[in-house]
């Protein structure tokens, strides 16, 4: 079974400083990541994703996020957050080999971003 | 820029009754997803549709819950008799193909009352 893990509830940042949120998965096999933001009464926006390649990966908005196999985790990162990245941001992991039809994303719990001006 | 349409964005039903839960996914888009998110809680995966026909579903998709795509265009989510357990936001995705993102919609908040 796939999981994904977001250790902290709550991240504080001054703007201006860089920003990380902090993600871990468990799958069987080869990952597809993925990370998405929520702003309040909003749905989920797509922000970036890990399917191959290359392990550093770039997204909308100036975030990037690092996939690293050996620690299984998958960070987002940005240089210098602003006070409109304050938002609920999401971790999500497929497992594209765990059987037919796995088409299902498994989210963590998220982790709210407050930037502070 | 393409985007995942939700109605109603807010639906209020008592216990007991149906609800039909609309979505027009993304036009060139082959994959469909219904996720629910309880209050404060993870967002959670009910069921996927590819190729008019459910390709996975979770256990929280029992036999309460149903998925049509009557034309080309709608995907909707029925519940037959809502719970009060049923209360969250429910979300419709959908992806080009089954390696690519998902989109999101911007939920229909469904209250059980």
């Amino acid at each position: 079974a796939q999981s994904v893990a977001q250790p902290e509830d709550q991240v504080n940042v001054a703007e201006g400083n860089p920003l990380t949120v902090k993600c871990t998965y468990s799958v069987s096999g080869n990952p597809y990541l993925f990370w998405y933001v929520q702003y309040p009464n909003r749905g989920l926006q797509f922000l970036l994703k890990y399917i191959t390649g290359d392990n550093l990966v770039k997204g909308s908005y100036g975030f990037e996020a690092e996939f690293n196999k050996s620690q299984t985790s998958f960070h987002l990162k940005k240089p210098s957050a602003l006070v409109s990245d304050s938002a609920l941001y999401f971790c999500a992991v497929r497992d594209p080999y765990s059987g037919a039809g796995s088409y299902q994303l498994t989210f963590g719990k998220g982790t709210k971003l407050s930037v502070i001006p | 820029e393409p985007e995942v349409t939700q109605t109603p964005s807010h639906q209020v039903t008592q216990m007991g009754q149906e609800v039909i839960l609309r979505c027009v996914p993304i036009s060139n888009h082959l994959y469909f997803y219904w996720y629910r998110q309880i209050l404060g809680q993870k967002v959670e995966f009910l069921v996927s549709f590819y190729n008019n026909e459910i390709s996975e579903k979770s256990e929280i998709f029992d036999d309460q819950f149903s998925v049509e795509r009557p034309d080309g265009s709608n995907f909707t989510l029925k519940i037959r008799s809502t719970k009060l357990e049923d209360s969250a936001m429910y979300f419709c995705a959908s992806s080009e193909y089954s390696n690519t993102e998902a989109f999101f919609g911007q939920g229909t908040r469904l209250t059980v009352v």
